[in-house]
């Protein structure tokens, strides 16, 4: 059973900074790896997928990379709307999410 | 437009039954793997069940195997989660989400998520 280690738990930054979120797997993992964020009251919805590619209608400044069992998504310049809990997934497995905070 | 839309959660007794649905519309629902996945009042997302786009294949997480039956009706683009034997651990927030697969033992992509349905458990 693969489980899924994000860090940190709680990132702290201002908008315009650069957020890098880790997902670390517990073995070797195919990289079908994908990141999903949500918002308070809402539903998760789909960033990137198979480690490094954007979902449909997801801006530029979110990335993804990684193989093996480390993984990262990062947010080149954080706006408003992406403060947020993200989850990085891969089969049955989710990471218990990063809270990414106004500073 | 992909919409994906759950009802019938609601309050639940320890050792009875609910019965979720999520209405599908936008897409060829028959081509696409469906999953539940709940997420617990606060916590985490946890993956629950998958059936393949034929309906002929399901798995369980082993938190629910047993308990819970994931179904489909095609000719209505419904998926559903049977709920048996509700323990307290399973009061969450359900969603469905079409998967990018048609099928597999487990979840790949879930490339779209409705907006949950409530469910608690208590006496």
């Amino acid at each position: 059973e693969i489980v899924l280690t994000q860090s940190p738990a709680t990132l702290s930054l201002s908008p315009g900074e650069r957020a890098t979120l880790s997902c670390r797997a517990s073995q070797t993992v195919s990289s079908y790896v994908a990141w999903y964020q949500q918002k308070p009251g809402q539903s998760p919805r789909l960033l990137i997928y198979d480690a490094s590619n954007r979902a449909t209608g997801i801006p530029a400044r979110f990335s993804g990379s990684g193989s093996g069992t480390d993984f990262t998504l990062t947010i080149s310049s954080l706006e408003p709307e992406d403060f947020a809990v993200y989850y990085c997934q891969q089969r049955r497995a989710f990471g218990q999410g990063t809270k990414v905070e106004i500073k | 437009e992909v919409q994906l839309l759950e009802s019938g959660g609601g309050l639940g007794q320890p050792g009875g039954s609910l019965r979720l649905s999520c209405a599908a519309s936008g897409f060829s629902f028959r081509t696409y793997a469906m999953s539940w996945v709940r997420q617990a009042p606060g916590k985490g997302l946890e993956w629950v069940s998958i059936i393949s786009g034929s309906g002929g294949s399901t798995y369980y997480a082993d938190s629910v195997k047993g308990r819970f039956t994931i179904s489909r009706d095609n000719s209505k683009n419904t998926l559903y989660l049977q709920m048996n034997s509700l323990r307290d651990e399973d009061t969450a927030v359900y969603y469905c989400a079409r998967d990018a697969r048609y099928s597999g033992s487990n979840p790949s992509t879930m490339v779209s998520w409705g907006q949950g349905t409530m469910v608690t458990v208590s006496s």
